[in-house]
């Protein structure tokens, strides 16, 4: 049974990089089917999609935070990661990583499974 | 980008109701529409794809309707389980987005 976990810093600075990884175990990033995805919640707030990745390196993100972000893979560890940039205030969430389902269009399409969640606070 | 919109934003329900969320998108989405549940503190499960396409191990109380722009989940007799929050999420385009949510609370 595929599982995903995420890991990293809890807190951050104003100004700072946020750096996430997301381990992946019971099945290899290594796979043409998938594409690897970074989701965020901020608290009582809904679900916005940051951006994910391929197998073969290629990526695509959301317009919306593109300028910030890179999402890279490191297939000999099975993971993939998350760096976002400049964080303020408005980046506290929580960071769910997520297989990203590929079918029509040659990308990603729905996000099953997710990992459970790191919560991520950006302050001084 | 696409926008999604679903009503109501809270439904208060009993157990054994049949319920509705209704999720509007910003323009055509065929049927390239999720939906998941998210119970507090915990990551979204996968409920639906494709509109009306129900994943592996969820009950078959829950149903997904719709083509287009309006797309329906429906609870066909509310379990005490059920309880939670509901997001659709359109992938016609790139760039994924989510509703705003439905939170289903106890009558």
């Amino acid at each position: 049974q595929l599982q995903l976990q995420e890991s990293g810093p809890g807190l951050v600075k104003p100004s700072e990089t946020l750096s996430l990884t997301c381990t992946v175990s019971g099945g290899s990033i290594n796979s043409s089917n998938f594409y690897w995805g970074w989701i965020r919640q901020p608290p009582g707030k809904g679900l916005e999609w940051i951006g994910s990745i391929y197998y073969s390196g290629t990526a695509y993100y959301n317009p919306s935070l593109k300028s910030r972000v890179m999402i890279s893979l490191d297939t000999s560890k099975n993971q993939f990661s998350l760096e976002l940039s400049s964080v303020t205030a408005a980046d506290t969430a929580v960071y769910f990583c997520a297989r990203d389902v590929v079918t029509i269009f040659g990308r990603g399409n729905w996000f099953d499974p997710w990992g459970q969640g790191t919560p991520v606070t950006v302050s001084s | 980008d696409i926008q999604m919109t679903q009503s109501p934003s809270t439904l208060s329900a009993s157990v054994g109701d049949r319920v509705t969320i209704t999720c509007r998108a910003s323009q055509s989405l065929s049927s390239w529409l999720a939906w998941y549940q998210q119970k507090p503190g915990k990551a979204p499960k996968l409920l639906i794809y494709d509109a009306s396409n129900l994943d592996s191990g969820v009950p078959s109380r829950f149903s997904g309707d719709g083509y287009g722009t309006e797309f329906t989940l429906t609870i066909s007799s509310l379990q005490p389980d059920d309880f939670a929050t509901y997001y659709c999420q359109q992938y016609n385009d790139y760039f994924r987005t989510f509703g705003q949510g439905t939170k289903v609370e106890i009558k």
